[in-house]
């Protein structure tokens, strides 16, 4: 069954980018049909869906983060990433990654990985 | 952006029993493929989502049957027929019909 892990600093100072791994296992991340998302729970608040990205390299952004986010795939590392720019306190969070098939939408989900955004 | 309205936003309820949470879209979730893109998680303290129910009403591999998804369009049901110690935390629905997926707000279910 396929497996993701996040990784990536756990404190990131204002103004600065966020950047995370999402390292794929137990399945290809070239597989057709698959989206490779990014999510993120705010504190005390629900999910808000952050963006996907295909192995090709097509991307989807949330428009209330597009200015700021990219998202990119490392096939030979079966990897994909994010990065958040000019960061805020508000970017406070845990960041999930997640599978996210064509036919059903995301299923598989990392355990997430807390970011705090302080000096 | 959909906006997705579940309720109650908490859940009392005493072991054994049922318990039913309802969540809104503000838009029709019915695709332009003909599938219904809704799906239920759990959120147990301390751990990632799980995804109990997608596209409505299919369970997920492992979920037991005393879950059930229903619905249609814009309203959507999720039904625990016989509630467990290990049901504990919070569910959520989410949309992926309208791109951004969008969640609700959450329904934190606990023993009374």
């Amino acid at each position: 069954q396929v497996q993701l892990q996040e990784s990536g600093p756990g404190l990131v100072k204002p103004s600065q980018t966020l950047s995370l791994t999402c390292t794929v296992s137990g399945g290809s991340i070239r597989s057709g049909g698959y989206y490779w998302s990014w999510i993120r729970q705010l504190p005390g608040k629900g999910l808000e869906w952050i963006g996907y990205i295909y192995y090709s390299g097509s991307t989807y952004y949330n428009p209330s983060l597009q200015s700021r986010v990219t998202i990119s795939v490392d096939t030979s590392k079966n990897q994909f990433s994010l990065n958040l720019t000019s960061v805020t306190a508000a970017d406070t969070a845990v960041y999930f990654c997640a599978r996210d098939p064509s036919t059903t939408r995301l299923d598989y989900w990392g355990q997430g990985t807390p970011v705090t955004v302080s000096s | 952006d959909v906006v997705m309205t579940q309720s109650p936003l908490s859940l009392p309820v005493t072991l054994g029993q049922p318990a039913s949470i309802s969540c809104r879209s503000s838009h029709s979730l019915v695709s332009s493929d003909g599938n219904t893109y809704f799906s239920w998680f759990q959120q147990r303290p301390g751990q990632s989502p799980r995804r109990l129910i997608y596209k409505v009403s299919n369970r997920d591999s492992g979920v037991p049957d005393r879950f059930s998804g229903s619905g249609s369009g814009t309203d959507f049901t999720l039904k625990i027929i016989r509630v467990e110690a290990e049901d504990v935390g919070v569910y959520y629905c989410m949309q992926g019909t309208h791109w951004p997926y969008t969640f609700g707000q959450g329904t934190m279910l606990e023993i009374k």
